[in-house]
C-alpha cells in the first residue's frame, strides 16, 4: 500500500520569507497529490493539488512541484503571512484511497 | 448552504457507552468517507462508501459501524466506547474516489 512521508514536522519562518514542505510517496501508481491546510480547530481545506501528468502548478503565492521519477512532491509558499500559520498535510491517492502525510506545523512570525 | 456537515460538533461520553455521529453532504457526491484524527494530528481513513456501498474498510475495530441510508448521508456508530477512541472524526465526500475530497467540520469525541 501507499506510504507518505512528510518533512519537516515543524517550520518557523519570518513574515515575507518562503516556506517549503516536502513529501515522498512509495507507490508509483499514485496519480493525484493534494495539499490541505488545517487551521487550529478547523477542518482540512484543499489549497492546491497536482496530477501525475503535470510537473508544476502555481496559484498566487502557492506552488506545488512533482517529481514522478524520485516520487516526491513539494509545497512552496512565497511571501508568507501570519495567516499562513497552520498545519499543512500532503496526501497521495492511487486506486481507492487518500493517504495523508504526518503534517507540518508552519508558524509565520510577524 | 454548508457543503459537508456533521453532528454533533462535540461529544463527551463515558467509557462503555454507544454513540453515533451523523454526516450529510449536499454536493451531489457519490463517495463519502470517515477519517480519524488523533491527538498528534495524524489523519487516517477509516471507511469509504460509494453510492451506499462500502468500498474501503481499514483495520478498524468492529465496534465501529458505518451506515449509509442514501448517498448523501454516512453515519458512524461506535459501540462500547474506549478511552483510545477519543479523537476528532472527520467526514468527507468526493465526486469520484480519485477526486478532491471536501471535509466536514469534525466531531470532537472525548471518552472519559
Amino acid at each position: 500500500g501507499e506510504n507518505v512521508e512528510q518533512h519537516p514536522s515543524t517550520l518557523s519562518v519570518q513574515e515575507g520569507d518562503s516556506a517549503v514542505i516536502k513529501c515522498t510517496y512509495s507507490d508509483s501508481a499514485s496519480n493525484y497529490f493534494p495539499w490541505y491546510k488545517q487551521e487550529l480547530g478547523k477542518r482540512p481545506q484543499l489549497i492546491i493539488d497536482i496530477r501525475s501528468n503535470v510537473g508544476e502548478k502555481k496559484d498566487q503565492r502557492i506552488a506545488v512541484t512533482l517529481n514522478k521519477t524520485a516520487k516526491h512532491f513539494s509545497l512552496h509558499i512565497t511571501e508568507t503571512q501570519p495567516e499562513d500559520s497552520a498545519v499543512y498535510f500532503c496526501a497521495a491517492i492511487n486506486t481507492d484511497k487518500l493517504i495523508f502525510g504526518t503534517g507540518t506545523r508552519l508558524q509565520v512570525f510577524p | 448552504d454548508t457543503a459537508v456537515s456533521q453532528t454533533p460538533k462535540y461529544l463527551v461520553t463515558q467509557m462503555g457507552n454507544d454513540k453515533s455521529i451523523k454526516c450529510e453532504q449536499n454536493l451531489g457526491h457519490d463517495t463519502m468517507y470517515w477519517y480519524k484524527q488523533d491527538s498528534k494530528k495524524f489523519l487516517k481513513i477509516m471507511f469509504s462508501y460509494n453510492n451506499k456501498e462500502l468500498i474501503i474498510n481499514e483495520t478498524v475495530p468492529n465496534r465501529f459501524s458505518p451506515k449509509s441510508p442514501d448517498k448523501a448521508h454516512l453515519n458512524l456508530h461506535i459501540n462500547s466506547l474506549e478511552l483510545g477512541d477519543s479523537a476528532v472524526y472527520f467526514c468527507a465526500s468526493s465526486q469520484l474516489d480519485q477526486e478532491t475530497q471536501y471535509f466536514g467540520p469534525g466531531t470532537r469525541l472525548l471518552v472519559l
